[in-house]
């Protein structure tokens, strides 16, 4: 059973456009995570949310909007796509009270052209 | 905030050879940090971590160390087979919000 699960895997769109990428986790943590990692693989943290509310935003262009229905969706909607938004995006977990480990998903490669 | 740097960003063995990777942090308040590989196409796995309050940690061929003094950690693989090779990632973070800081990670390539 796939324990972070992603989708799409690979997005291409335009830029100017507005897309979404879902997240769900299976292992019944209470945080979950989006991460960004460059081309050059550097992996950055974007936002994280706790049961459902947020507790990290770093500085990210407010084009990014982080949404979590509930503690095992956390879905990455960003609008008026730019060229320097093409990057992998990862999403993870943690379940605080396990201690501190994140457990990452597949990734989806986004590309904007 | 906190900055983590992370050498070598390339690393050759030869199979069966170890390989060292070390990681330096700057705040000395991180108590948590993880090791991640990350394959080609992949997201990043863990492979190991270390809490402030323990000097080393062994698992299998695998280990990591810590000088919380010095404020700098290592990941020491032995044995090194070629499903070893990837990029290695640490990471470095505080108790509160979990937020992990990367290093900019290294590609290890073990040669068989």
């Amino acid at each position: 059973d796939t324990a972070v699960s992603q989708t799409p895997k690979y997005l291409v769109t335009q830029m100017g456009n507005d897309k979404s990428i879902k997240c769900e986790q299976n292992l019944g943590h209470d945080t979950m995570y989006w991460y960004k990692q460059d081309s050059k693989k550097f992996l950055k943290i974007m936002f994280s949310y706790n049961n459902k509310e947020l507790i990290i935003n770093e500085t990210v262009p407010n084009r990014f909007s982080p949404k979590s229905p509930d503690k095992a969706h956390l879905n990455l909607h960003i609008n008026s796509l730019e060229l320097g938004d093409s990057a992998v995006y990862f999403c993870a977990s943690s379940q605080e009270v396990q201690g501190y480990e994140q457990y990452f998903g597949p990734g989806t490669r986004l590309t904007v052209t | 905030g906190e900055n983590v740097e992370q050498h070598p960003s390339t690393l050759s063995v030869q199979e069966g050879d170890s390989a060292v990777i070390k990681c330096t942090y700057s705040d000395s308040a991180s108590n948590y940090f993880p090791w991640y590989k990350q394959e080609l196409g992949k997201g990043p796995q863990l492979i190991i971590d270390i809490r402030s309050n323990v000097g080393e940690k062994k698992d299998q061929r695998i280990a990591v160390t810590l000088n919380k003094t010095a404020k700098h950690f290592s990941l020491h693989i032995t044995e090194t087979q070629p499903e070893d090779s990837a990029v290695y990632f640490c990471a470095a973070s505080l108790t509160y919000g979990n937020k992990l800081v990367f290093g900019a990670g290294t590609i290890l390539r073990v040669k068989s």
